[in-house]
Order: structure tokens, then sequence, then C-alpha cells
């Protein structure tokens, strides 16, 4: 069965980087583009991006341009997601999520298990 | 973006109570519409897409209508699984937008 993943909560000062890692099995990896997908405590959910798994193309959301990287290992099926420069709003469950279709950005048919990263001083 | 609003923001309901929320868009979307069922410390989960078809798995007490700006989530008969929040995803334009979310809870 489709399975995604996740690494483990993280604790990080603000001003630094944290890397999640999602790593995808029971399905053919470079089928399906991988959308990451973060939740603040409370709150609803917010898209930050998407990344080919096929051709490695990104899309971020305009909100985190210039401080979020997503990147794939097509070798061990896995997608990453780099956040810089975190501040306390970057408080959140962060998930990937798999996309149902693998050219563009669509719908999340599965997601990972969640990965809590939490910013403080 | 597109901006999406989802009405109510919570719904108080019963076990067998026909339950409907509402999801309007900014600007038009056509069909590009899902639904996702999201319980306290679990990921989403997807309900619906293509604003009516129904994603592999999901009860058919699940439906969903609606296109253009409007659209609907409804559940024909609420069973004690189904109390979670709900949201709505749009993926007409390149960057994705979900509604706030709507809790549904017991009544």
């Amino acid at each position: 069965q489709v399975q995604l993943v996740q690494s483990g909560a993280e604790v990080k000062k603000p001003g630094a980087s944290v890397k999640v890692s999602c790593k995808a099995s029971g399905y053919t990896f470079t089928s399906f583009g991988i959308s990451w997908v973060r939740q603040a405590p409370g709150q609803g959910l917010e898209w930050m991006g998407w990344i080919s798994t096929y051709k490695g193309n990104r899309n971020y959301a305009q909100k985190f341009q210039g401080r979020v990287s997503m990147t794939i290992d097509t070798s061990t099926s896995t997608a990453y997601m780099e956040l810089r420069s975190l501040r306390s709003d970057d408080t959140a469950v962060y998930y990937c999520a798999r996309d149902k279709v693998g050219t563009t950005v669509t719908v999340f048919d599965s997601w990972g298990q969640g990965s809590l990263v939490t910013v403080s001083s | 973006d597109i901006q999406m609003t989802q009405s109510p923001s919570t719904l108080s309901a019963s076990v067998g109570d026909r339950v409907t929320i509402t999801c309007r868009a900014s600007q038009r979307i056509s069909s590009w519409l899902a639904w996702y069922q999201q319980k306290p410390g679990k990921a989403p989960k997807l309900l619906i897409y293509k604003a009516s078809s129904l994603e592999s798995g999901v009860p058919s007490t699940f439906s969903g209508s609606g296109s253009g700006t409007e659209f609907t989530l409804t559940i024909s008969s609420l069973q004690p699984d189904d109390f979670a929040t709900y949201y709505c995803q749009q993926y007409s334009s390149s960057s994705p937008t979900f509604g706030q979310g709507t809790k549904v809870e017991i009544k």
C-alpha cells in the first residue's frame, strides 16, 4: 500500500533551518508529484509547494519563495523540504502529500504522518 | 491567490443527521475542487475531487456538488466516525488554497 513516512519532530531556534524528509513506498515514486502542506497549531492547512518527482521541476507558494527548497532523491524514493530563516510563526506540523496526478499540482491522495517543527528561543 | 471561504465554521449535529457544508471561491474554479476530512492529530484524508468524484474507499454517504464559485459537501446520514474537521481545496490555479475548515461536532 502507498505509504509516506516522515522524519521526526524538530526543535529549532529562530533564524535556523530545518530539513524534513518523506520516504515513499508502495508505488512508483516518479509517477506522482509531492506537495508539502503545513498546519500551525489549531489552524488550517497551508500549501507550501510542489515538486515533480519525474523532472524535478518545482512550484513554490509565493509566501515561501526564497526561503524554501524542495528536493528529491529518486534512488531512495525520498522527498525533502528545507525551510530557512525560521521564525516562531513557522511552528507547525509539516506534511508531505502525494499528488493524485504526476504532471502538476492537483489534489492529495496520500499523506505522511506529519513532522512537528517547533521554533523557539 | 484564490480565496476559499467555508461556512459554517462549526456545525453541531446528531448521528443520522443530513449535514451540508458550503465552500465559496473568490473566482470561478470550474470543478477543480476537493474535500478532505481531518481528525485530531491525524493527516487529512481525501474524500472528494473534481467537485463530485468520490475517492476510492470513501463511503457513499459523502457526496459533493457545485461548479464555478459555489460548492457543497453533503453527508447524507452522519455516522459517529464522521465527527471531524472538513476542508475544501481549490486546484484551479498553480497555487492550491484551502478553506479555513468546518468542524462537525456532536450535538
